[in-house]
This record gives C-alpha cells, structure tokens and sequence, in this order.
C-alpha cells in the first residue's frame, strides 16, 4: 500500500515563527500537494510538484512556500506564522497523469497562537 | 477549468436508509472522478473512481456512483446506511494532463442516526 507519512500531526506555533511540514511518500510518485482543510471551505490546493525542484501554484500559496530536494519528500513552509493559518494541512502524492488517485496522509493539525 | 458543486453541505440519515451524497462537475474536456471519505482526525481514503468505460462505479463498503455526462452529476449512493458510514464526503475532479491537481469540492458530513 501506498503510504504518506507526514511528521506530525499536532502541532503547536507562535506567531512570526518559520514553521516547516514535512511530507514524505514511498511509492516513487511525481506528484505531490499540500492542501489547507477548513470547515466549510473543504480543500484547498496550496502548492503542488509534478517532479523534483519543481512547484506549482495553487489556490492559496500566499504566506506559504515548498521544497522538493528529493523525490519522496515535499514540504511545506510558512515564513512567518501568523494566526490565520491555523489549519488542518493534508499532504497527498499520485502518479502522474490525472485518472490516477492521490493518496493522503493523516493530516498536520497546526495551530498558531 | 474544472469546478465541483456538493449539494448539501449536511446530510442525515437513518440506519438502513438510502444515502444520497450528490456532485455536480463542469469540465470542458472529459473529466475524471473520485469521491473520498474522511473520518475524523484522519486523511482522505478513496472510495471510488471514473475514468472511462463503465458509468456505473462501485467502490468500497458498498458505495456506487453513477457517471452522467448529460447531467454532469457523479452522486454517490448506498442502499442501506450503516453507523460506521458517518463522515465526512468529498467529489473531485481531474482531467488526463500531466501534473494536473484534484479539485475538490467542499465536502458533505453524512450523519447516521439508530
């Protein structure tokens, strides 16, 4: 089975940190995604990389970037925590071409204080 | 572009009963289509998928969804709800390019009720 495994998945920040999510996947996939989850909002694509050192904008990458060094591994980074951030972060991984499932990990609950 | 509508952002249910999750898309070349199910504090797992050939799609713990080019709609259905089907319920959609991403809709929470 595929696995997603992202470093934590609790996690506590003051506001004006660097703050880095870690994502890192086993099945040799091109792409990878970090979406945003708020209640009502449902998923929102924040960045995404198709292959190694290369990214994608999404929806809402503002406050935010990503670092793809290797293949199995994208993170995420915010450059300086601020309280609307606090969020529920799912990394994903999939194959290349679209007819092709992501699958996610368990999700990051961060919260900025 | 792609776009996905959930209608319903709640949905209760009875034990037993029919569930209905609905999903309309809008695509302008030929989409592909997932639902996922999410229980609480863990990822998205996917429960099905359309990609060509078949309209009629089952997927795990008794879920099926219809595809259905004339209505754009992909709803999600499953004859007799079960407690363990609370959660919550996301359509997506993607198209055949590479380095493409999913684009979700904004989920519906299906409450079952004994």
């Amino acid at each position: 089975d595929v696995k997603v495994t992202q470093s934590s998945r609790y996690l506590v920040k003051r506001t004006g940190e660097k703050v880095f999510l870690e994502c890192v996947q086993d099945m040799d996939h091109e792409n990878m995604f970090w979406y945003r989850q708020d209640p009502g909002l449902g998923l929102r694509l924040i960045y995404f990389s198709y292959d190694v050192k290369m990214k994608e904008k999404g929806d809402i990458p503002e406050g935010y970037s990503v670092s793809r060094e290797k293949k199995e591994r994208f993170s995420l980074i915010l450059e300086s925590a601020s309280t609307n951030q606090t969020s529920m972060y799912l990394c994903a991984s999939s194959p290349p071409f679209g007819n092709q499932p992501q699958h996610f990990g368990d999700g990051t609950r961060l919260s900025i204080l | 572009a792609q776009s996905v509508t959930q209608l319903g952002s709640h949905v209760s249910v009875s034990e037993g009963a029919l569930v209905l999750l609905r999903c309309n898309y809008s695509s302008s070349v030929p989409p592909y289509l997932f639902w996922y199910v999410q229980y609480p504090n863990q990822g998205l797992q996917l429960l099905l998928k359309y990609t060509t050939g078949a309209t009629l799609v089952k997927g795990i713990n008794g879920f099926e969804a219809e595809f259905k080019k004339s209505e754009t709609s992909f709803h999600l259905t499953k004859p007799s709800a079960h407690m363990s089907d609370a959660a919550e319920y996301f359509c997506a959609v993607s198209i055949n390019q590479a380095g493409t991403a999913l684009i979700f809709g904004k989920g519906t929470t299906l409450s079952v009720s004994s």
